[in-house]
């Protein structure tokens, strides 16, 4: 069946730090793929998305680039803020059964 | 501006009580909303699709007594947690599609903390 694996957290980091955290799929098909961000006592907020192979989402620094080659969808940021420790979710969305799918979640912690 | 308004933010109550939780679609008018359990720590698990005019649909080892789900306006699901016990203590979240009519991607309210005492 269709699923999402992502890097176990916590993760954490001092401020300016790079960061990736790893996202896998599994999915027959062509899946649209999000991250999606949830910052404490909140609900998610759609961070970025890529609807086909090679696509770049990007937003607020972040990226991820679908690769179907590898099954991946892998967050990065260059440099991180201490705004952004925040949970973070990959996320499928498959055509047939029209369901969101998430990953378990990785938190992040940025420390000044 | 929020696209998706959820009520109450936190609910505290004791055993055996109904909870009622709100979800208002903002922007749009939402033929289809989902419904979201998130335990701590962990991932959502989509509970229910809600339709409007119709029967929700519920996922697999969801029990459709215990959590009623009304969507009697294209603005407005309802998730009724009836009979309340300590177990279904957890937070529950609630999503709008993007674009009448389509699944994704989804916009999501800020939640629910609901903890039964």
């Amino acid at each position: 069946g269709n699923s999402v694996t992502q890097m176990e957290g916590p993760v954490t980091l001092s401020e300016e730090a790079f960061l990736t955290i790893n996202c896998t799929y599994t999915a027959t098909g062509y899946p649209s793929l999000f991250w999606y961000v949830q910052y404490p006592g909140e609900g998610l907020q759609l961070l970025l998305k890529a609807t086909k192979a090679d696509d770049k989402g990007s937003n607020k620094g972040f990226e991820a680039t679908y690769r179907k080659e590898t099954t991946s969808f892998h967050l990065e940021k260059g440099s991180v803020q201490v705004s952004d420790s925040a949970v973070y979710f990959c996320a499928l969305f498959y055509n047939q059964g029209g369901k969101l799918i998430f990953g378990q979640g990785t938190e992040l912690s940025v420390k000044p | 501006g929020a696209v998706v308004s959820q009520h109450p933010s936190r609910v505290i109550c004791k055993s055996g009580t109904s909870v009622k939780i709100e979800c208002r679609s903002l922007d749009f008018q939402a033929t289809t909303m989902f419904w979201y359990r998130q335990f701590p720590k962990q991932s959502l698990m989509l509970m229910a699709t809600s339709n409007e005019g119709s029967k929700a649909t519920y996922e697999q080892g969801v029990e459709k007594d215990k959590f009623l789900i009304n969507h009697a306006s294209l603005t407005l699901s309802t998730l009724t947690v009836t009979s309340a016990h300590p177990e279904d203590s957890s937070f529950y979240i609630c999503s709008v599609a993007d674009r009448p009519n389509s699944n994704q991607p989804q916009h999501f309210g800020d939640g629910t903390r609901l903890s039964i005492l």
